[in-house]
């Protein structure tokens, strides 16, 4: 069975810090796809990135950025230099290969506030 | 560019109405999927259509059915509402021919059962 744990329920950080948000999966599958969404306060899901199992490259987009470690079974998610805009809650999912109807698997996710 | 469109966006219903929540994709998706959202719990799935004219029970199908009524719309029943069933409902579609693309997301709908 796939399943995907943030273990961080909520984080509270001041503005301009960084913050690292945890993602741990477990799957059986040897090819799967990653991904982290964001839910602002209005409450939209906003899809930010996807990863590969078979691509193990981190990403960086920004003041975002990725490390997928398959050893630990890892994706985590680092915002540098934290603004309030990026207040909201962080789910991280999982998916695996079939072809058909491409089910995801959601973390608990991860309330993030940036305090001014 | 609509994208996921869900309607209504609130709802309050006593226990035992019954209701239809509607979702249309303007993305010429094969695949759609119904999530609920409580807290703690992250996004469970309840019903999906892989493609036109096919259901599947997701993990929390009890209580729900579904209407693939046609490529772009994917209609979520609720028979018989109980309080249980309060919970935000989102709609999501995808590309079902490549199997890492994103799914994508409606604005969710806001259903209170009294």
């Amino acid at each position: 069975a796939q399943k995907v744990t943030q273990a961080q329920t909520e984080i509270s950080v001041v503005e301009k810090e960084d913050v690292t948000l945890d993602c741990v999966y477990e799957t059986r599958d040897t090819t799967y796809y990653l991904f982290w969404y964001k839910q602002p306060p209005s409450g939209e899901l906003v899809f930010l990135i996807r990863r590969n199992s078979f691509d193990e490259q981190n990403e960086i987009s920004g003041r975002y950025s990725w490390n997928f470690q398959k050893s630990t079974s890892s994706f985590n998610f680092t915002i540098t230099a934290s603004q309030v805009v990026d207040s909201a809650v962080y789910f991280c999912a999982l998916r695996g290969p079939f072809q058909g109807a491409q089910k995801l698997v959601f973390g608990q996710g991860t309330r993030l506030t940036i305090n001014p | 560019n609509a994208g996921v469109t869900q309607t209504p966006k609130f709802q309050v219903l006593k226990t035992g109405q019954s209701m239809t929540l509607q979702c249309a994709q303007d993305m010429n998706h094969n695949s759609m999927y119904w999530y609920r959202q409580d807290p703690g719990m992250g996004l469970r799935l309840i019903y999906y259509s892989a493609s036109e004219g096919t259901t599947d029970k997701g993990e929390v199908p009890n209580g729900y059915n579904v209407s693939r009524l046609n490529k772009r719309e994917f209609s979520l029943r609720l028979e018989s509402a109980a309080p249980s069933q309060t919970s935000v409902y989102f709609c999501a579609s995808s590309e079902m021919a490549v199997s890492n693309q994103p799914q994508h997301f409606g604005d969710g709908t806001r259903l209170s059962i009294l």
